[in-house]
């Protein structure tokens, strides 16, 4: 089975621009849930979709966005850059995200906003 | 509120020798747990779980141990490896999210 994909791998944007990052899970997994890592942070919970809809969301601002297709495939989109908001964004896919469920993890897309 | 807690954030240990990294959880109902092993720049990759029916799980090098009073796992590694530098991730899942302890640097020293 191949793994979780991500694309871009690495994106280079500037402040006030917006981008939009995508996810496509390991088949047959229909959540997806969205991290953010910084250096010296753990992993940050964005949200968490499931069957094309949102089922949890973290503490980020409204500018964080995300999405997920029927085929399970998800997106998430960051409006208005800020320089903080450079970081590591990670995507995890798993069955069904209940009891012993195991997430795996995409390589990350490492965003730059200048 | 942190719902996982590694209380350490980094470790240094001698090749061969045993790696111990502890993890904290507030929930008494939380009932499955993980370990992710992360290398920079790359996504975590999955090690080892364990559910609460047990209080050990072993696979090769790696032991899991869950001790559900104290409301308290670690993960052993021995014998510690260069290749097992890297960032360790305890993380349990409950209702429908996963929660991530912030990490522990482990270094192997040759």
């Amino acid at each position: 089975k191949a793994g979780v994909t991500q694309t871009p791998r690495y994106l280079i944007k500037t402040r006030g621009q917006q981008v939009t990052l995508s996810c496509s899970p390991i088949s047959g997994h229909r959540s997806v849930s969205w991290y953010q890592q910084t250096p010296g942070q753990g992993l940050q919970f964005l949200f968490e979709y499931f069957s094309e809809t949102q089922r949890n969301k973290g503490n980020f601002p409204g500018r964080f966005s995300g999405r997920q297709f029927s085929n399970s495939r998800s997106e998430m989109n960051v409006s208005t850059l800020e320089l903080g908001d450079s970081a590591l964004y990670l995507c995890a896919s798993s069955l069904v995200a209940h009891g012993g469920d195991t997430q795996y993890f995409g390589p990350g897309t490492r965003l730059t906003v200048l | 509120d942190q719902q996982v807690k590694q209380n350490s954030p980094s470790l240094s240990v001698q090749e061969g020798r045993i790696s111990i990294l502890n993890c904290d959880y507030t929930n008494s109902m939380f009932d499955y747990f993980l370990w992710y092993k992360k290398y920079p720049a790359e996504g975590p990759t999955f090690l080892i779980s364990i559910s609460s029916i047990k209080d050990k799980n072993e696979d090769g090098r790696f032991t899991v141990f869950l001790n559900k009073s104290a409301k308290h796992l670690s993960l052993h590694i021995v014998p510690s490896q260069p290749g097992d530098s890297a960032v360790y991730f305890c993380a349990t899942n409950t209702g429908n999210q996963f929660y991530f302890g912030t990490g522990t640097s482990l270094t192997v020293i040759p």
